[in-house]
């Protein structure tokens, strides 16, 4: 069956480090992924999106990697300050069946500590 | 981006009766979603939401307990229906932007349903 695995423990890091969150997936052939930001009591939130032919996407101090040969995808925040806790969901959308509608890992929350 | 409300932003219930949610978005768009997001849990998608025609429905989701109306682009009510305990949750609407090749989605700021 399909299955989006994020690391369910909390992620705890200094600020000013880099947070590194993974998201691993099986039995998907998606046509991109994307990683959201969810803070407590409120919808998530687009952060960024990478299709299955590229690599690498940046965008300021969010960088995500895309490995289709791995089935992972690595979410890395630069220079973390203690606004960026908040939960990080990974979500697929599949090539193979074309649905528009996206699957969700279950999220790591992320404690970046002053 | 799309600006998206949703009424209630909470409510509770009694077990056995029905709640609607509205979901407003402030411009048209063509996809719209519902989910749900149990306590500690991630989103499960449970219907998309069509325009002019019946709910597209996932695997667990019934039409019967979870009536969706979408009378026009900007528009869609989720109906939790014969409510029970296990029913309590975030329910969430997003709305899909559909460019060449993106499938961003924007979510609503959810509703927090408890069931007695």
């Amino acid at each position: 069956s399909q299955k989006i695995e994020q690391n369910s423990e909390a992620l705890n890091i200094q600020e000013g480090k880099t947070a590194t969150l993974t998201c691993n997936y099986t039995n998907y052939s998606p046509a991109y992924l994307q990683w959201y930001r969810q803070d407590p009591g409120r919808g998530p939130v687009f952060l960024l999106l990478i299709r299955e032919n590229e690599k690498e996407k940046r965008k300021e101090r969010l960088k995500v990697t895309f490995d289709t040969t791995l089935k992972q995808s690595l979410f890395h925040i630069t220079a973390s300050q203690p606004a960026d806790s908040a939960t990080y969901l990974c979500a697929l959308t599949s090539s193979l069946t074309g649905r528009r509608a996206l699957t969700f890992g279950s999220g790591t929350r992320l404690q970046v500590q002053p | 981006s799309a600006v998206i409300s949703q009424k209630p932003s909470r409510d509770i219930c009694q077990r056995g009766t029905s709640l609607t949610i509205q979901c407003q978005v402030d411009s048209q768009v063509t996809m719209m979603f519902w989910y749900r997001q149990q306590p500690g849990q991630s989103l499960t998608l449970i219907a998309t939401a069509n325009q002019g025609s019946e709910a597209t429905y996932e695997s667990g989701f019934v039409i019967d307990k979870f009536p969706i109306s979408r009378p026009n682009l900007t528009f869609s009510t989720l109906t939790v229906s014969n409510m029970s305990p296990e029913d309590s949750s975030i329910y969430l609407c997003s709305v899909g932007t559909t460019g060449i090749s993106t499938d961003t989605q924007y979510f609503g700021p959810g509703t927090r349903l408890t069931v007695l």
